[in-house]
């Protein structure tokens, strides 16, 4: 069980520049989610999806979108970086039922110069 | 999203039980309270929740007073290992969008 996997583990990118960030669960769960975190801040919620197909918005979806075409796959796309885009985003991943236990990946490690 | 307030940072000597608190005063009767643990560098990591009372699992307890208005994590015994972020959230698990906020900072000191 690889549980949550996210690629890639870094990357730089120049204003303008696009990018598809995915996640990936072995666990078969319903929901998934993309935070943001920035240095010596929580993490802010950029979008979820409660299943395959499904998507909404969270905190801070300006500038960022997404997809869930397999349940096992969330994609996070930025169209047009910007520098204020620079962070390190997390995905997580939970079952439904009576319980708040979120999975999460690794990280990813975003520049946008 | 009922807010949560923590303080910003605290130590502990190894050895020693670690009692972290939150602050949730506009809790909402659905919300259930969640901590998470998060490392440098690795994503969080839940670690307990609970309605109210006290609910213990292999590695914390959570006391919640009848008011719900705050609650404390406690780690006996804590090692150095345990110093990471703290996160105390409160939500309805259905809603998912359950708030991080900045955490609290825990050191422990040989």
């Amino acid at each position: 069980n690889a549980g949550v996997t996210q690629t890639p583990k870094f990357r730089v990118l120049k204003t303008g520049q696009s990018m598809t960030l995915l996640c990936a669960q072995d666990m078969n769960h319903e929901y998934m989610y993309w935070y943001r975190q920035d240095p010596g801040m929580g993490l802010r919620l950029i979008h979820y999806s409660v299943g395959e197909g499904t998507t909404a918005k969270g905190e801070v979806p300006d500038g960022y979108n997404v997809s869930r075409l397999k349940k096992q796959n969330f994609l996070l796309g930025l169209e047009s970086a910007a520098p204020s885009q620079t962070s390190v985003y997390f995905c997580a991943s939970r079952p439904t039922g009576e319980s708040d236990e979120q999975f999460f990946g690794p990280g990813t490690r975003l520049t946008v110069l | 999203l009922a807010k949560t307030t923590q303080p910003i940072s605290m130590d502990s000597y190894e050895g020693q039980e670690v009692n972290i608190t939150c602050s949730h005063n506009n809790i909402a009767t659905n919300d259930y309270i969640t901590w998470y643990q998060q490392f440098p560098s690795q994503g969080p990591r839940f670690i307990i929740q609970g309605y109210k009372t006290k609910v213990t699992n292999e590695v914390a307890s959570l006391f919640i007073p009848a008011d719900r208005k705050s609650s404390t994590l406690s780690l006996p015994r804590v090692s150095l290992s345990d110093t990471a972020v703290y996160y105390c959230l409160v939500g309805d698990y259905g809603n998912n969008r359950l708030a991080f906020g900045k955490g609290n900072q825990v050191v422990v000191i040989p």
